[in-house]
């Protein structure tokens, strides 16, 4: 039983690239929603998905796409990276619907956009 | 907006100390106050509270929460440096029960 698995760990870009961050978990959670975290900021939702084809925007959603074809799958889109972005990224996910059950995190994405 | 501020923002001490972190908030239609720790990565599930007075215990740490002054305390007894993260509070958002709004969070430090 993996949890939630993010990938990569660290990515550089240049600033105007795209990247895909990847989130899986295997515990057939129907709630995933993406995270970042910066110093000071605490934790901000980006996206959120409550089960495969319904995703909603978060905190913090300008710059990001998300979309949820599968219920294991999360993957968070930069159309085209800013230095803002750069941040730490988390996946998270849980059982059922509103907060009875606690979140899941994956390990985190260290983006940095140059 | 739905507001959740803790305190103190960081805070030193040595081992053996007890300590109390604060966690207050302003939601409409409370549900719950979730706390989690953090340590170099994932952030951890600690402790889930819906109704006033009742505390919650796991081991040295322990969690209360008052809904009529709308705040929780975090307890840490006899601290030890793997206690040492940072510790996180948070609420289920009025906008929707599936935003959860986190604090900016307590960075404790537990000197040996």
């Amino acid at each position: 039983n993996a949890g939630v698995t993010q990938t990569p760990k660290f990515q550089v870009l240049k600033t105007g690239q795209s990247m895909t961050l990847q989130c899986a978990q295997d515990m057939n959670h129907e709630y995933m929603s993406w995270y970042r975290q910066d110093p000071g900021m605490g934790l901000r939702l980006i996206h959120y998905s409550v089960g495969a084809g319904i995703t909603d925007q978060g905190e913090v959603p300008n710059g990001y796409n998300v979309s949820r074809s599968t219920t294991e799958d999360f993957p968070l889109r930069l159309l085209s990276a800013a230095p803002s972005q750069t941040s730490v990224y988390f996946c998270a996910s849980r059982w059922g619907r509103g907060f009875n059950s606690p979140l899941h995190f994956g390990n985190g994405t260290r983006l940095t956009v140059t | 907006e739905d507001k959740v501020v803790q305190s103190p923002l960081s805070l030193v001490v040595h081992e053996g100390d007890t300590v109390t972190l604060n966690c207050s908030y302003e939601v409409t239609n409370f549900r719950s106050l979730l706390w989690y720790k953090q340590e170099k990565k994932a952030p951890t599930f600690l402790f889930m509270l819906t109704s006033s007075g009742i505390e919650k215990k796991s081991g040295r740490l322990s969690s209360i929460l008052d809904k009529k002054e709308l705040f929780s305390i975090l307890n840490i007894t006899a601290t030890q440096t793997g206690d040492s993260a940072i510790y996180l509070c948070a609420v289920p958002s009025q906008g929707g029960s599936e935003k959860l709004v986190f604090g900016k969070g307590t960075k404790l430090t537990v000197n040996p």
